[in-house]
């Protein structure tokens, strides 16, 4: 039982150049997540899937967009990446936060130079 | 949109010791209130977790206590262990079950535990 994973682990991106973020979950969970962490910050929500064929904004989505793809996957997208979204990224899902809480996928470290 | 605070940013304790880590939250209909361990290099993980129906909750050396009126819920560690040493989130929420959307945890800056022999 692989839970939620993600790639790539790691990335290096360039100023402007684009890339996604993929996410997979096997525990038919109906909601995922995107998280980004900062040093200081904690865990800010991007956008966020309440159920297959619906997206939501969170508190930071300007510079990212997101699909999901069916009930297992979802993607995030930077079209253009900026310095200033070098992060950690976190994908989440869970059946509803209080039933169980969430459960995260390892991380994936992208620098933008 | 909710606000959650959390303090202090970095906690050192002696091993044995007690450690108490504290959050508090704006908006009132939150309902859900979950607690995660963060060790270096690795995902978020649940601890414990509480709802606002009830006061306080107990899980072996680690609990966590709510005060809906103050609306602050601290986290509690007796007896720590090197092993404890981590970034603690609190987060909190307001259950899907009543809203019929997702539950959007929002999440407190994190507190650096360091257990020290």
């Amino acid at each position: 039982n692989a839970g939620v994973t993600q790639t790539p682990k790691f990335q290096v991106l360039k100023t402007g150049q684009s890339m996604t973020l993929q996410c997979a979950q096997d525990m038919n969970h109906n909601s995922m997540y995107w998280y980004r962490q900062d040093p200081g910050m904690g865990l800010r929500l991007i956008y966020y899937s309440a159920s297959e064929g619906t997206t939501d904004k969170g508190e930071v989505p300007n510079g990212y967009n997101v699909s999901r793809l069916n009930k297992r996957e979802f993607s995030l997208r930077l079209e253009s990446a900026a310095p200033s979204q070098t992060s950690v990224y976190f994908c989440a899902s869970s059946e509803g936060a209080d039933l169980g809480g969430y459960t995260f996928g390892s991380g994936t470290r992208l620098t933008v130079v | 949109g909710e606000n959650v605070e959390q303090h202090p940013s970095t906690l050192s304790v002696q091993e044995g010791d007690s450690a108490v880590i504290k959050c508090t939250y704006s908006d009132s209909a939150s309902n859900y209130f979950p607690w995660y361990k963060q060790e270096l290099g690795k995902r978020p993980q649940l601890i414990i977790d509480i709802r606002s129906n009830v006061g306080e909750k107990k899980d072996q050396r680690i609990a966590v206590t709510l005060n809906k009126t103050a609306k602050h819920f601290s986290l509690h560690i007796t007896e720590t262990q090197p092993e404890d040493s981590a970034v603690y989130f609190c987060a909190a929420s307001l259950s899907a079950l009543n809203t019929g959307t997702a539950s959007k945890l929002t999440f407190g800056t994190g507190t650096r535990l360091q257990v020290t022999l």
